[in-house]
């Protein structure tokens, strides 16, 4: 069965430093893909980034680039120079295998919380 | 572009009571998601829309929940009668094949059942 793991469940970090946020996920499915959102306290939650398994380099948006490492099963995502506005929940997700018909599955989260 | 729309965005009933929310997708998205997200959570997805056909609805407690999409478009979410362990942050999320399938999410629905 699928899986997501996000091990931090909080992170402190001071302002303009780079962060990373772990994400494993568990799949025996060859086509899945990944993605980060964020959800600040407003509640909403907010798409960051995406990865297809297929894709060979890295995604980038932005401030935010997600680690990608086939082998270990792992999407990690990095917030280069953070603000105080990245303050959030960010949640690791999978979609396995990568078709419209399948279901995403969340991870239980990361609260990071960037001090000035 | 509008994002998704949910109301409303507080709702407080007493257990027992019906309760109902509302989700307008961006539009042209034919696939439409409710999700639950208890407090410290990820969310888990209750019922999922393709068009106005419910393509998997296995986690959606049937006793007391529906859900309709009537004309493909908005739909709503039902709960009767609700219970305390109800209590959560209700999320509509849509859609569009064809890009990535990436999910874009509503504000919400924070619902106290007390």
């Amino acid at each position: 069965a699928q899986k997501i793991t996000q091990t931090q469940p909080g992170m402190f970090v001071q302002e303009k430093e780079a962060v990373t946020l772990d994400c494993t996920y568990d799949t025996s499915d060859q086509s899945y893909g990944l993605f980060w959102y964020k959800q600040p306290s407003s509640g909403e939650m907010i798409f960051l980034i995406y990865q297809g398994s297929y894709d060979e380099q890295n995604a980038t948006e932005g401030r935010y680039s997600l680690n990608f490492q086939k082998a270990r099963k792992s999407a990690n995502l990095v917030i280069s120079a953070s603000q105080l506005g990245d303050s959030a929940m960010y949640f690791c997700a999978m979609r396995e295998p990568y078709s419209s018909a399948s279901k995403i599955i969340f991870g239980s989260g990361t609260r990071l919380s960037i001090r000035p | 572009e509008a994002g998704v729309v949910q109301s409303p965005r507080y709702k407080i009933i007493e257990k027992k009571q019906p309760v109902a929310f509302w989700c307008n997708p961006i539009s042209g998205h034919n696939t439409l998601y409710w999700y639950l997200q208890n407090l410290g959570q990820g969310p888990e997805l209750l019922i999922r829309y393709e068009n106005e056909e419910a393509v998997d609805d296995s986690q959606l407690p049937k006793d007391r929940f529906s859900a309709e999409r009537l004309k493909g478009v908005d739909s709503t979410l039902k709960i009767q009668p609700a219970e305390l362990g109800d209590s959560a942050v209700y999320l509509c999320a849509s859609s569009l094949e064809g890009e990535g399938d990436t999910q874009y999410f509503g504000p919400g629905t924070r619902l106290t059942v007390l």
